[in-house]
């Protein structure tokens, strides 16, 4: 039963450029979303959540829109750099859900070419 | 900044051993949590702790599996008799808020 889903298991994106993450959900008792960065040998760390009351989150380089008709999410980040390079996983989780657990989407490989 | 510290970053057991992974999570933080990725799978819920009882488990934490937060700082995941199938990342967390703060993660290699 994949509640989060994450289609595209890697993407490659020029220095520079956009880089667009997409997310999509079927549980419509999901009220916050997040987006977790994770190095290979490392755990995943926070980048940025959105709240299922916005349509848009932006923190620096990194802007999250969320379309609750369509259930759907996706992470932008511009400019993306080498740094950039990692998985990235979609998580969400529902407000009737007292202990704030995560259900997470299989993650997306993002490879930024120089 | 504050952050969540696990040892040992890579264990390895026998088939049928018991092992425990260690976690300390952030000191204010409420409610813990550890969560395991299988190499090139999900990563999946395991159990979470608030109030110093379980508060929730996934069908992967079985009687095989057990939580403990023994002095107030540390919290660890036991496993009775680890099988094969058991190697993979161990992520403990910590939250406050909705937001989770993970650990580096404890590779586990079952031979």
């Amino acid at each position: 039963d994949q509640q989060v889903k994450q289609n595209s298991p890697s993407l490659s994106v020029q220095e520079g450029r956009i880089s667009i993450l997409n997310c999509d959900y079927t549980n419509s008792m999901f009220d916050y979303f997040l987006w977790y960065k994770k190095y290979p040998a490392e755990g995943p760390t926070f980048l940025i959540s959105i709240s299922s009351i916005k349509d848009k989150n932006e923190d620096g380089r990194f802007t999250v829109f969320l379309n609750k008709s369509a259930k759907h999410l996706s992470l932008h980040i511009v400019p993306s750099q080498p740094g950039d390079s990692a998985v990235y996983f979609c998580a969400a989780s529902d407000d009737g859900d007292s202990n704030y657990q995560l259900i997470w989407g299989a993650g997306t490989k993002l490879i930024i070419k120089p | 900044e504050p952050e969540v510290t696990q040892t040992p970053s890579h264990q390895v057991t026998q088939m049928g051993q018991e092992v425990i992974l260690r976690c300390v999570p952030i000191s204010n933080h409420l409610y813990f949590y550890w969560y395991r990725q299988i190499l090139g799978q999900k990563v999946e819920f395991l159990v979470s702790f608030y109030n110093n009882e379980i508060s929730e488990k996934s069908e992967i934490f079985d009687d095989q599996f057990s939580v403990e937060r023994p002095d107030g700082s540390n919290f660890t995941l036991k496993i009775r008799s680890t099988k094969l199938e058991d190697s993979a990342m161990y992520f403990c967390a910590s939250s406050v808020t909705r937001i989770l703060n993970f650990g580096q993660g404890t590779r586990l290699t079952v031979v």
